[in-house]
């Protein structure tokens, strides 16, 4: 079965500074991940997507993640984050045969 | 907007009662997918939809079921309703069934059983 982890509930930084939010993935064959952000009293919105290829994907409002298949990671990140990027961010996988499973979601705070 | 359109918005209702949900997909996508969020339980997959005909059955309980009608807009129902029901759906829509496919989520029905 397919599962998805993200470790931390909680991320808080600084405006300015880096952010990453860790997620971890477990399936069997080839996993296709996505990272989806929610904000208050709306749906989720769809950031970006790792297929194949580039294992740097590039994605929606500066945002970028790192596909590791040795680690089975796929970590958000972005270089400098922004107080309106404060939300919850949900990371996701879909294999051969197999629906979206989503992960528990990491709000993010980012302090002025 | 993400063109996902849910009725209505919020619901409030008895136990033992039923409800019925509305998805209107996006125009032209063909796959029409229902989720259950609760702070518990996360983001909790319940089926797909593709074209009229049910794909996928994730955690749906046996009193909730749903359709896709020719004009592909869903509903789902819910009945026999429990407190636990309580939580925000979602219907998301793709343009296909392919496994690359992203999302489109509507804004949520947020039902509270009372």
């Amino acid at each position: 079965a397919q599962s998805v982890a993200q470790p931390e509930d909680q991320v808080n930084v600084a405006e300015g500074n880096p952010l990453t939010v860790k997620c971890t993935y477990s399936v069997s064959g080839n996993p296709y991940l996505f990272w989806y952000v929610q904000y208050p009293n709306r749906g989720l919105q769809f950031l970006l997507k790792y297929i194949t290829g580039d294992n740097l994907v590039k994605g929606s409002y500066g945002f970028e993640a790192e596909f590791n298949k040795s680690q089975t990671s796929f970590h958000l990140k972005k270089p400098s984050a922004l107080v309106s990027d404060s939300a919850l961010y949900f990371c996701a996988v879909r294999t051969y045969g197999q629906n979206f499973v989503f992960g528990p979601g990491t709000r993010l705070s980012v302090l002025p | 907007d993400s063109g996902v359109t849910q009725t209505p918005k919020h619901l409030i209702t008895a136990t033992g009662q039923r409800v019925t949900l509305r998805c209107s997909p996006r125009s032209g996508d063909l796959s029409v997918y229902w989720y259950q969020q609760s702070l518990d339980q996360g983001l909790q997959f319940l089926i797909q939809y593709y074209n009229g005909e049910e794909r996928a059955k994730g955690n749906i309980l046996e009193r909730f079921s749903a359709q896709q009608f020719p004009d592909l807009h869903s509903e789902l129902n819910l009945s026999s309703l429990e407190l636990g029901d309580s939580a925000l759906y979602f219907c998301a829509s793709s343009a296909g069934k392919g496994l690359n496919e992203k999302l489109f989520f509507g804004s949520g029905t947020q039902l509270s059983v009372l």
